[in-house]
């Protein structure tokens, strides 16, 4: 099956720093990227959905200006997590798909922990 | 509202048992559903989808749209079925962005 990597799988950064996530797609061109949040025993929260080459549409409750989406290639979208806070921290996992009613590929998540 | 329901936060068997996930939805009009397993130390993986209407690894999945629910099961539970499993939907707009429950483990006991 296609291959979905997230770098780094673990980053500890100190509070009001930024932070970056990186999702590739490996070997398949992904039309849209998803992001989401999980936090310790609870499911998967969806934050973002990011197109190649357009704004990242985001859910509601969830602050665009902190959480910056990337998604400049096909192959490549990235979260920036801006002035992290320690209520940030938490398990981030990206999705990828080569396009609408295709099988959605999971990375296999980052942890953050800001200190 | 779309929403995913998973009332289990853990379910342990013993092999051999009869397993059943439950999963309950709320959507207006026609939902897509899947659910998705995540092995220890493991990436969120796809299991099964409903429109597939396939077994996988012994497990199926029937949509009851007049309960709006979407079970996973399985006659007879196996060691390496232990894992975390997610019932997820397809949610509305687009982009194939899916709404997941809160995940039930699963614990087979040999």
């Amino acid at each position: 099956g296609a291959v979905v990597s997230q770098h780094p799988s673990r980053v500890i950064c100190k509070s009001g720093t930024s932070v970056k996530i990186e999702c590739r797609s490996l070997d398949f061109q992904a039309t849209t990227m998803f992001w989401y949040r999980q936090f310790p025993k609870q499911s998967l929260m969806l934050m973002a959905t990011s197109n190649e080459g357009s704004k990242a549409t985001y859910e509601q409750g969830v602050e665009k200006d902190k959480f910056l989406i990337n998604h400049a290639s096909l192959t490549l979208s990235t979260l920036t997590v801006t002035s992290a806070h320690p209520e940030d921290s938490s398990f981030y996992i990206c999705s990828a798909t080569r396009g609408y009613g295709n099988t959605i590929y999971f990375g296999e998540g980052s942890w953050l922990t800001v200190v | 509202a779309q929403r995913v329901t998973q009332p289990e936060k853990l379910l342990s068997v013993f092999k051999g048992a009869p397993v059943e996930l439950k999963c309950n939805y709320s959507y207006s009009g026609s939902p897509e559903l899947f659910w998705y397993v995540q092995y220890s130390r493991q990436r969120l993986q796809l299991l099964l989808r409903h429109i597939s209407r396939e077994s996988i690894k012994g497990f199926t999945a029937d949509l009851n749209k007049g309960e709006t629910s979407f079970h996973l099961k399985k006659p007879f539970a196996q060691e390496e079925d232990s894992a975390m499993y997610y019932c997820a939907l397809k949610g509305s707009g687009g982009y194939n962005k899916l709404i997941f429950g809160a995940g039930t483990r699963l614990a087979v006991h040999p």
